[in-house]
């Protein structure tokens, strides 16, 4: 059984601080990974795929996966107030298997 | 046009009752699921539909019975609600089979059921 694990939070950074996301994975085999934003009462949206070793930086966000230690990280720089959300790491199987969600709040 | 449009937004119900959430994609996907989450924000899957064909079946009660009448439409029937069935229910496509391709899932808005 895939498990994805993330601490629940919350993560509290001030507005223009970087906030460093994390999760890891139980399934050594895994290939997909995501990061999925969920505003309160909203449904999540997609914001970063990643399927190789490294980082992948498009705008303020920076993934990084590192197969060996079966972790993934999430970067936000410059953290805006908009930024609050619950972030949901998955990773693919025969569905997005998803971790718990750690909650951000950007204070301003 | 709403890509993934779930019905209703809201369902209100006494235990024992049985209840539906129809799913619809307009994005001509062909797979298409059911996740719930819970109130800690712990999104499960529990089923997924290949055009028209179940290819996921989690461990979930016989209660819940989804139903693919085409590949851009999956409903859900729960019966015999119980309190722990209290949760929003997600229905979100794909295209590919199983998500091994791209990854990136569409999901509706959700179908918050609270169960009395």
């Amino acid at each position: 059984q895939k498990e994805v694990e993330q601490n629940s939070g919350p993560l509290s950074v001030p507005e223009g601080a970087i906030a460093s996301l994390n999760c890891t994975y139980s399934d050594r085999g895994s290939q997909s990974f995501f990061w999925y934003r969920q505003y309160s009462g909203k449904s999540p949206e997609l914001i970063m795929s990643i399927y190789s070793n490294g980082d992948k930086e498009d705008g303020r966000f920076t993934a990084q996966l590192n197969k060996a230690s079966q972790y993934v990280s999430l970067l936000i720089r410059d953290s805006q107030p908009s930024d609050s959300a619950t972030y949901l790491c998955a990773l693919s199987g025969t569905a997005l298997i998803f971790g718990k969600g750690t909650t951000l709040s950007v204070s301003s | 046009d709403t890509a993934v449009s779930q019905t209703p937004k809201y369902l209100v119900t006494q235990m024992g009752n049985d209840k539906s959430i129809k799913c619809e994609q307009n994005l001509g996907h062909d797979t298409m699921y059911w996740y719930k989450q819970d109130s800690k924000k712990f999104l499960k899957i529990m089923f997924s539909y290949n055009n028209k064909e179940l290819i996921i079946n989690e461990t979930v009660p016989n209660r819940f019975s989804p139903k693919s009448p085409d590949k851009a439409h999956l409903n859900l029937h729960i019966n015999s609600l119980e309190l722990g069935d209290s949760a929003v229910y997600f229905c979100a496509s794909s295209q590919g089979r199983g998500t091994s391709n791209t990854g990136e899932l569409f999901f509706g808005e959700g179908s918050r059921l609270t169960v009395l």
